[in-house]
């Protein structure tokens, strides 16, 4: 039941744009992004509820396509800030009020 | 300010002793969870609790043990029967007031078993 990421690890320049994927088997309530720094907790990023609804936090933005239970997070124009490990948590429509994380993605950006 | 608090920080353990994590949120939220994570690894969860006085297992709960006494504090015992408790532990709490339930993590206890 464990979502699975894609892809696994990504590398860019400062100012270019990413796409990290989340897919899941089980029908899906709820998505959460995290960021993670080295060393550190992970950071809450948002949160998209079943109904398809985008959300966009300055030049992070995300997407949930209840169809294909798969959530997106769109990076823009990234900044070095935004390098760590990002991950998905997912809420199963028939769960019991936990998030089951994906493996991670890991994002470098370079200047 | 408003937030969770895990202490210690770096906690050393000799093998065969219990130690217990602590956890404290003044978020007023219902929901708190204990997730395990390995160096490059995701999160697992080892306990949770929807509200005071009950709690379940998660997915690797085998070793550690939960109480919720009271609705801010939630504290996780490593016990001697976890065969490899050697990681980094973060507690969460979750809210599900005015429709938000983000869930928010603590800043972690690094446990080493020496």
């Amino acid at each position: 039941q464990q979502p699975v990421q894609s892809p696994q690890a990504v590398i860019l320049r400062e100012g270019e744009d990413a796409v990290i994927n989340c897919s899941s088997s089980k029908a899906l309530y709820s998505v959460h992004w995290y960021r993670q720094k080295h060393g550190e907790a992970p950071v809450f990023l948002m949160i998209l509820l079943k109904g398809g609804e985008q959300k966009g936090h300055e030049k992070i933005s995300a997407s949930f396509n209840e169809k294909k239970q798969q959530s997106s997070l769109y990076l823009t124009a990234s900044q070095l800030s935004y390098s760590g490990t990002y991950f998905c948590g997912t809420e199963q429509v028939q769960g019991a009020q936990k998030l089951v994380f994906g493996q991670g993605t890991r994002l470098t950006i370079n200047p | 300010d408003g937030g969770i608090t895990q202490s210690p920080k770096y906690l050393f353990r000799k093998e065969g002793q219990n130690v217990t994590l602590s956890c404290e949120q003044n978020l007023n939220h219902d929901a708190m969870y204990w997730y395990r994570q390995d160096p490059g690894q995701g999160l697992r969860l080892i306990y949770y609790s929807q509200i005071v006085n009950d709690f379940q297992k998660g997915d690797i709960a085998e070793g550690y043990s939960v109480s919720r006494e009271k609705k801010e504090s939630f504290p996780l015992t490593v016990t001697s029967a976890q065969k490899n408790p050697t990681a980094f532990y973060l507690c969460a709490s979750r809210g599900w007031s005015s429709g938000n339930n983000e869930q928010f993590f603590g800043p972690g206890t690094r446990l080493t078993v020496l």
